[in-house]
């Protein structure tokens, strides 16, 4: 019973560098999300999915991309790292829309950009 | 647009206290709201929610009430142990594909 999970936990990056955050679900849920979190601004939304194939825009997608080639997994990529792109990255899923079901959440992935 | 405002933490308590964070929020339509409560070092979870007004969610000795007069979801709980101590997260959703989440407010109790 796994729910959300995010690799790796942690993460240090040189600028310039690019990474791939894995995130998988075992819920057979159609929405996914990614969130970052910054210290003091509560939770941003960089992109979504309301299933595989399909991938959406959120408020803060600058610098990311995404894919959905299965419902399970949603993996967000940051090509050329920057110092504003140290955060901590959530990934989430839910059932349906979030206001009927509300969201599952992963533990997280700290990343610092140095 | 829609936004959620939270108060400012930290919300510091003695042990058995009584806990008051203030939520209020704007939005178009009847969004659903919800409280995520955050433990150091772990994802958010779900606490309680609420989907029309006048309706009140609880979970483990929360609870909050939907006010739609007043734009509000305060999240209560009668009296807090040291384990309750985590970030509070106020959220609503237009039932759209998303949620929006206010700032977050970190709450420390104390023995």
């Amino acid at each position: 019973n796994a729910g959300v999970t995010q690799t790796p936990k942690f993460r240090i990056l040189k600028i310039g560098q690019s990474m791939t955050l894995q995130c998988t679900q075992d819920m057979n849920h159609n929405y996914m999300y990614w969130y970052r979190q910054d210290p003091g601004m509560g939770l941003k939304l960089i992109y979504y999915s309301v299933g595989a194939g399909i991938t959406d825009k959120g408020e803060v997608p600058n610098g990311y991309n995404v894919s959905r080639s299965t419902t399970e997994d949603f993996p967000l990529r940051l090509e050329l790292a920057a110092p504003s792109q140290t955060s901590v990255y959530f990934c989430a899923s839910s059932r349906g829309t979030g206001g009927t079901y509300g969201y599952t959440f992963g533990s997280g992935t700290r990343l610092t950009v140095v | 647009g829609d936004s959620v405002t939270q108060m400012e933490g930290p919300v510091t308590l003695s042990e058995e206290a009584f806990l008051t964070i203030n939520c209020t929020y704007t939005a178009t339509g009847y969004p659903s709201l919800f409280w995520y409560v955050q433990y150091p070092g772990e994802g958010l979870q779900l606490l309680l929610k609420a989907t029309k007004a006048d309706d009140k969610g609880s979970n483990k000795g929360f609870e909050a009430t939907y006010r739609k007069e007043t734009t509000s979801f305060h999240l209560e709980k009668g009296s807090v142990q040291v384990s309750d101590s985590a970030v509070y997260f106020c959220a609503l959703s237009d039932n759209t594909d998303k949620l929006i989440f206010g700032t977050g407010t970190r709450l420390q109790v104390f023995p």
